[in-house]
């Protein structure tokens, strides 16, 4: 069974604070995704990668940055966590342009 | 740049009653995919379209992507109490390889 994690549900943190979201999937996928989920805007790309070590800027990546050490891990972290960066965070992974599979998401408040 | 835009927003229907969400993008596609997120779940693929003007089926969901690939639309039949959810349409503009969402269409089902 196929599966995208994501270290968290619920996070909540101060503005400020650096935060790490974390990734996995156990597909050996070369594609994955984060996004961010606001009510009545859809799903928005904030930063991709096709490869280890390799990452592109999606739609909205001011504010974020991303690591790939490893194929099967795609971090995204929050330099300094503002309160407009509240939102729910979704992890996604794919082979090429073919479906892509989601994680739970991470619910992140900042206070 | 690139926009997909889903209409409606919202659509509240009897049970039995059908259902139509539309997927317009500023620009032509490559291919274009199918998502469903029930409440408080992530998206989950239904379905992937590559072909001007291709229909698929899948028992009473009706996919199609129009003939000039900007736009689709998905058709559900005698909807049901599990038909309820978010359905986004995503697509790949030609020459990029960002997958663009759709602002989504809530389906509220009233029994």
């Amino acid at each position: 069974d196929v599966k995208v994690t994501q270290s968290s549900r619920y996070l909540v943190k101060r503005t400020g604070e650096k935060v790490f979201l974390e990734c996995v999937q156990d597909m050996d996928h070369e594609n994955m995704f984060w996004y961010r989920q606001d009510p009545g805007l859809g799903l928005r790309l904030i930063y991709f990668s096709y490869d280890v070590k390799m990452k592109e800027k999606g739609d909205i990546p001011e504010g974020y940055s991303v690591s790939r050490e490893k194929k099967e891990r795609f971090s995204l972290i929050l330099e300094s966590a503002s309160t407009n960066q509240t939102s729910m965070y979704l992890c996604a992974s794919s082979l090429r342009k073919l479906e892509q599979f989601f994680g739970p998401g991470t619910r992140l408040t900042v206070l | 740049g690139q926009q997909v835009m889903q209409i409606p927003q919202y659509q509240h229907v009897q049970e039995g009653e059908d259902f139509t969400t539309y997927c317009n993008s500023s620009t032509t596609l490559s291919n274009i995919q199918w998502y469903k997120q029930r409440p408080g779940g992530h998206p989950v693929f239904l379905i992937q379209l590559v072909k001007s003007g291709e229909v698929k089926k899948q028992k009473r969901l009706t996919f199609q992507f129009g003939e000039a690939k900007k736009n689709s639309s998905l058709h559900i039949t005698a909807t049901q109490t599990t038909d309820v959810g978010t359905y986004f349409c995503a697509g790949f503009p030609f020459g990029n390889e960002k997958l663009t969402f759709g602002t989504g269409t809530r389906l509220t089902i009233i029994p």
